[in-house]
């Protein structure tokens, strides 16, 4: 069973398109992220839901809109796509314990063009 | 605010020799620290972890990482590397306190010539 799990892990769109990540966790955790990995691998936080809530959103542009339906569930919808957004997105999800390490899904790989 | 320094982009090493990766970290309290490795195409998983006890911690696949309180650092060692550790490290702090925002390293990339 795979704890985090990402859908799609390629996709591959032009610019100006809207295009949806979704990311699904099976751990029970409350907490869940999006990261984005540039070209040169650094790790940038986007947004973390507790609960169902948004608790961070770290200055993202506003075409970035993350849903949560439930706690298990945290996708990620992007608007008008631009050749900046081409990364690797990871989803990520974490126990209530701060010492609980991050447990991540596979990631998804945009390619926008 | 918290922050991690992962001096080195690029590590190469001789397979069955020694490593050492550096981490430092900038945080005001006693960080929970934790080190990740990223396969190619893959998510990050944990290798180890330290939030307190024994400053030497062990991991999987052989590693383990010493946290050191008066250099700020949390570095990671194996002690012979193999081919199959070839791979991205990333080092990372959570806070104790306040936001709960995990933070990365920049990552460091391990070369392993055969």
């Amino acid at each position: 069973d795979t704890a985090v799990s990402q859908t799609p892990k390629y996709l591959v769109t032009q610019m100006g398109n809207d295009k949806s990540i979704k990311c699904e966790q099976n751990l029970g955790h409350d907490t869940m992220y999006w990261y984005k990995q540039d070209s040169k691998k650094f790790l940038k936080i986007m947004f973390s839901y507790n609960n169902k809530e948004l608790i961070i959103n770290e200055t993202v542009p506003n075409r970035f809109s993350p849903k949560s339906p439930d706690k298990a569930h945290l996708n990620l919808h992007i608007n008008s796509l631009e050749l900046g957004d081409s990364a690797v997105y990871f989803c990520a999800s974490i126990g209530r314990d701060r010492n609980s390490p991050l447990h991540f899904g596979n990631g998804t790989r945009l390619t926008v063009t | 605010a918290q922050s991690v320094t992962q001096p080195d982009i690029h590590i190469t090493v001789s397979e069955g020799a020694s490593l050492e990766l550096r981490c430092n970290y900038s945080y005001g309290a006693t960080p929970y620290l934790f080190w990740y490795v990223q396969s190619p195409g893959q998510g990050l998983q944990l290798l180890l972890k330290y939030f307190s006890g024994d400053t030497l911690v062990q991991g999987i696949k052989g590693f383990e990482a010493e946290f050191k309180r008066s250099q700020s650092s949390f570095n990671l060692r194996k002690p012979s590397v193999h081919w199959s550790d070839a791979a991205e490290y990333f080092c990372a702090v959570h806070s104790s306190g306040g936001s709960y925002i995990p933070t990365f390293g920049r990552g460091t990339s391990l070369i392993v010539h055969p």
